[in-house]
């Protein structure tokens, strides 16, 4: 079955570091891979989309990774900040106007 | 900026009874879905809508779903009878090409008694 799997975890930094967030697959072979923040009680806001044939993107202080080998993307935040504090979503679009989501990896980062 | 918005923000409802959840997407926008989200759980696919009609569903869409864009504005999602585990957050969004970010409304908290 499909799965899509982030670090249940949450993942405690320090202000000014750089969080790496996981996000793996298995079979699923997805022409899109997008990342999402999600704070308590609010909806998914956009953030990055990488495309299949897209090795990196950056935007900002954000930098998403896709390795279709691996059926892995990692995102990054660089000098990560308290406001950065949320919690962070994959999706995979499946080729057929349906996306899945992972269940997301909850950010703190401690001034 | 232009935002996908939802109404009512909070839905109380008694088992066995209908609820119709409302959206209004971003206008120019093609692609239109429904998630739900159990508290402390992921967000889960349950309908997307192309060309006014329905494109693909999960399994979760069974029978007691239906959605309509009734007048290409409104976006509605409709539970016959509601159960006690239809209690979620639901989110629509909507987006203009598959190769774009989708755009998520702010949600309504549906809990059923």
């Amino acid at each position: 079955s499909q799965k899509i799997e982030q670090n249940s975890e949450a993942l405690n930094i320090q202000e000014g570091k750089t969080a790496t967030l996981t996000c793996n697959y298995t079979n699923y072979s997805p022409a899109y891979l997008q990342w999402y923040r999600q704070d308590p009680g609010r909806g998914p806001v956009f953030l990055l989309l990488i495309r299949e044939n897209e090795k990196e993107k950056r935007k900002e202080r954000l930098k998403v990774t896709f390795d279709t080998t691996l059926k892995q993307s990692l995102f990054h935040i660089t000098a990560s900040q308290p406001a950065d504090s949320a919690t962070y979503l994959c999706a995979l679009d499946n080729n057929f106007n349906k996306f899945y989501f992972g269940s997301g990896t909850k950010l703190n980062v401690k001034p | 900026e232009p935002e996908v918005t939802q109404t009512p923000s909070h839905q109380v409802t008694q088992m066995g009874q209908e609820v119709i959840l409302r959206c209004v997407p971003i206008s120019n926008h093609l692609y239109f879905y429904w998630y739900r989200q159990i508290l402390g759980q992921k967000v889960e696919f349950l309908v997307s809508f192309y060309n006014n009609e329905i494109s693909e569903k999960s399994e979760i869409f069974d029978d007691q779903f239906s959605v309509e864009r009734p007048d290409g504005s409104n976006f509605t999602l409709k539970i016959r009878s509601t159960k006690l585990e239809d209690s979620a957050m639901y989110f629509c969004a909507s987006l203009l090409d598959r190769r774009y970010e989708q755009y998520f409304g702010p949600g309504t908290r549906l809990t059923v008694t």
